[in-house]
């Protein structure tokens, strides 16, 4: 259900900027891109979401390709407490309420 | 506001038995969702609901039921419990439906850690 492909890990140098890659090449019509994170076996957390356009908000910013194909989730300067599985998500129009997550990207950063 | 609220924290069961987990939100969301988590894995979607007295399968719904009579609780039962059924459950809510770009992300409760012995 999830259309979307991530590395399973990356790392991270605490203070530098951490890119977090997404592929969803089927992505279409109006689905909107989607990014949570989780942080040690708690709830997952709302990052960011966007459709066409770059989004910022105080946690990240969101750079989706003009094709759309693709998305990177940027955390301008990572920080210890980054360390967490970061997920994205595309919801598919036909999937009507139903929400899968994917297996996500581990982020360590490392001090 | 309280949020999701789920209980217990912590369980443990013998094979065979039933228990239900309880799962709770006060923001007048009318979708409501069940994760399990198995160790080092991702979630998995076991039901979901969009509103009271609406109910549907998720991925993994297999050992499992639920019901929606208020808009507010969305308990998950498991009738006979197996040790596959070891995992982290999550509940989650949301207002607007998921993935149409409303900014109403999905709120999570603090889960149930669940063991079956």
């Amino acid at each position: 259900d999830a259309k979307t492909t991530q590395p399973p890990s990356m790392d991270c140098a605490e203070g530098r900027a951490a890119n977090l890659p997404c592929n969803h090449s089927t992505i279409s019509g109006n689905e909107y891109v989607y990014w949570y994170r989780q942080i040690h076996s708690q709830g997952p957390q709302y990052i960011i979401h966007g459709l066409k356009n770059n989004e910022t908000n105080e946690m990240a910013s969101l750079i989706i390709t003009e094709d759309r194909k693709s998305s990177t989730l940027i955390l301008p300067h990572a920080t210890l407490r980054d360390t967490a599985v970061y997920y994205c998500i595309v919801i598919p129009e036909t999937s009507g309420s139903r929400l899968t997550f994917g297996e996500g990207t581990q982020l360590t950063v490392n001090p | 506001n309280a949020g999701v609220t789920q209980t217990p924290k912590f369980r443990i069961l013998k094979i065979g038995q039933s228990m239900t987990l309880q799962c709770a939100q006060d923001m007048n969301h009318n979708y409501m969702y069940w994760y399990r988590q198995d160790p080092g894995m991702g979630l998995k979607l076991i039901y979901y609901s969009v509103g009271a007295g609406i109910t549907d399968k998720g991925e993994v719904p297999n050992g499992y039921n639920v019901s929606r009579s208020t808009t507010e609780d969305f308990p998950l039962r498991l009738e006979l419990a197996a040790p596959s059924q070891t995992s982290v459950y999550f509940c989650a809510s949301t207002f607007f439906p998921p993935g149409q770009g409303h900014n109403s992300p999905l709120h999570f409760g603090n889960g149930t850690r669940l063991t079956v012995t």
